[in-house]
């Protein structure tokens, strides 16, 4: 059984750029839920993926957007980077329907 | 959407069981209670979760007070490798989606 994955594992971008990131849900899982940590903090809920529509947001700017594709892999955009969106980016896939979530490793992105 | 409570930081000498509490006082009779922990700067990973009967996997036990307004993870055999932080979550959910609300949690820390 393949956890899930996420890349790139780091990423530096300055203010104003555009990134994307991307996970791989666990073999069999068909939601995707993406968290945004900041520095000491817990992890902060952005929006769920189930069947490739966005089921729940949490209180994010539109700037952040998601796309899950047919195979259930997810990206997560962020448009107009500003520096308090450097943080650790956490995806966690989950069967549909129940509540456990499995995390990936994490991307780590820096907004100089 | 349940709020839970727990200490900030509490320490284990390695080889001893380490008991985290929890308080969820507002939770409802068809709620869980989930428990993550994330080791320095990786994914939170799953423990275990429960309704209200006592629970036991190969990591830990979770003991469920008869009004379930809290709980205490029990990790029998504390090491070194325990050392993380702990949360204790109560998934809400909203428009078909779970969202998993991290607070601080508890900071343990095993002790040799």
């Amino acid at each position: 059984e393949t956890g899930v994955t996420q890349s790139p594992t780091h990423l530096i971008k300055t203010r104003g750029q555009q990134v994307t990131l991307r996970c791989s849900s666990q073999s069999g899982h068909n939601t995707v839920s993406w968290y945004q940590q900041a520095l000491g903090q817990g992890p902060q809920f952005i929006f769920q993926y189930y069947r490739e529509e966005e089921n729940g947001r949490g209180n994010f700017p539109p700037r952040f957007s998601g796309l899950q594709f047919p195979n259930y892999s997810s990206e997560l955009n962020v448009n107009a980077l500003e520096l308090d969106d450097s943080a650790l980016y956490l995806c966690a896939s989950s069967l549909g329907g129940e509540e456990t979530q499995y995390f990936g490793p994490g991307t780590r992105l820096l907004v100089l | 959407d349940a709020k839970t409570t727990q200490p900030t930081s509490m320490d284990c000498a390695e080889g001893r069981a380490a008991n985290l509490p929890c308080n969820h006082s507002t939770i409802s009779g068809n709620e869980y209670v989930y428990w993550y922990r994330q080791i320095h700067s990786q994914g939170p990973q799953y423990i275990i979760h429960g309704l209200k009967n006592n629970e036991t996997n190969e990591m830990a036990s979770l003991i469920i007070t008869e009004d379930r307004k809290s709980s205490t993870l029990i990790l029998p055999h504390a090491t070194l490798r325990d050392t993380a932080v702990y949360y204790c979550i109560v998934p809400y959910s909203g428009a078909g989606s779970y969202q998993l609300t991290f607070g601080k949690g508890t900071k343990l820390s095993v002790i040799p």
